[in-house]
């Protein structure tokens, strides 16, 4: 099993609609969980870091499951300029700080 | 906004020369990271620095990598000699708490 495994996409939606992201992580001891968002050949940019409570920032909701070993992504209202890679990250254990990165899930959002 | 920053931007070299690429993590940050990413791949971890030391590293980081501090601003990445399966794009990041990390633009480097 992948470290941490997204679906590739890509994902194509209308403007406005809902969209989700699901991510899965091997390690059940795994600490921090975050989704950033990369667009064609640029850095990853921290989107939201995700917490056990889930948390929301304006029309993007991250949700963590840590039985199911599993984080989400919800993107409402989603905008052309949404159209990105959305990065699942993970730091797999306590007390180092490297990322493990997903694959990236395509979303293109469509006028 | 403070940012991370990486130069240069493109860097094109030899099969079997020395690279060092450059990195200025945000100023009141103490923890410093190198990633890569092959083109169409996943961002993987090279290596973090904390307390100028190496904290923790990949397998990928190899005796032909190496990390410096040189000054209170600067953060490098060394690869001694470069092979044609080293060209990527090599991101920088920092953080302040060893948690949320912020990366710079990257370093495309392309090995002939």
């Amino acid at each position: 099993r992948k470290e941490v495994e997204q679906d590739p996409g890509p994902f194509n939606v209308p403007e406005g609609a809902t969209v989700a992201f699901n991510c899965t992580y091997s390690n059940s001891a795994s600490q921090s969980f975050f989704w950033y968002r990369q667009d064609c050949r640029k850095e990853p940019k921290l989107l939201m870091s995700v917490y056990s409570s889930g948390n929301e920032d304006g029309r993007f909701t991250a949700q963590l499951n840590r039985a199911s070993q599993y984080i989400s992504l919800l993107i409402r209202d989603s905008k052309l300029s949404d159209s990105a890679t959305y990065l699942c990250v993970v730091n797999p254990i306590s007390g180092t700080y490297k990322y493990i990165f997903g694959t990236g899930t395509r979303l293109k959002v469509l006028a | 906004e403070p940012e991370v920053t990486q130069t240069p931007s493109h860097q094109v070299t030899q099969m079997g020369q020395e690279v060092i690429l450059r990195c200025v993590p945000i100023s009141n940050h103490l923890y410093f990271y190198w990633y890569r990413q092959i083109l169409g791949q996943k961002v993987e971890f090279l290596v973090s620095f904390y307390n100028n030391e190496i904290s923790e590293k990949s397998e990928i980081f190899d005796d032909q990598f190496s990390v410096e501090r040189p000054d209170g601003s600067n953060f490098t990445l060394k690869i001694r000699s470069t092979k044609l399966e080293d060209s990527a794009m090599y991101f920088c990041a920092s953080s302040d708490t060893g948690s949320e990390q912020f990366f710079g633009p990257g370093t495309r480097l392309t090995v002939l």
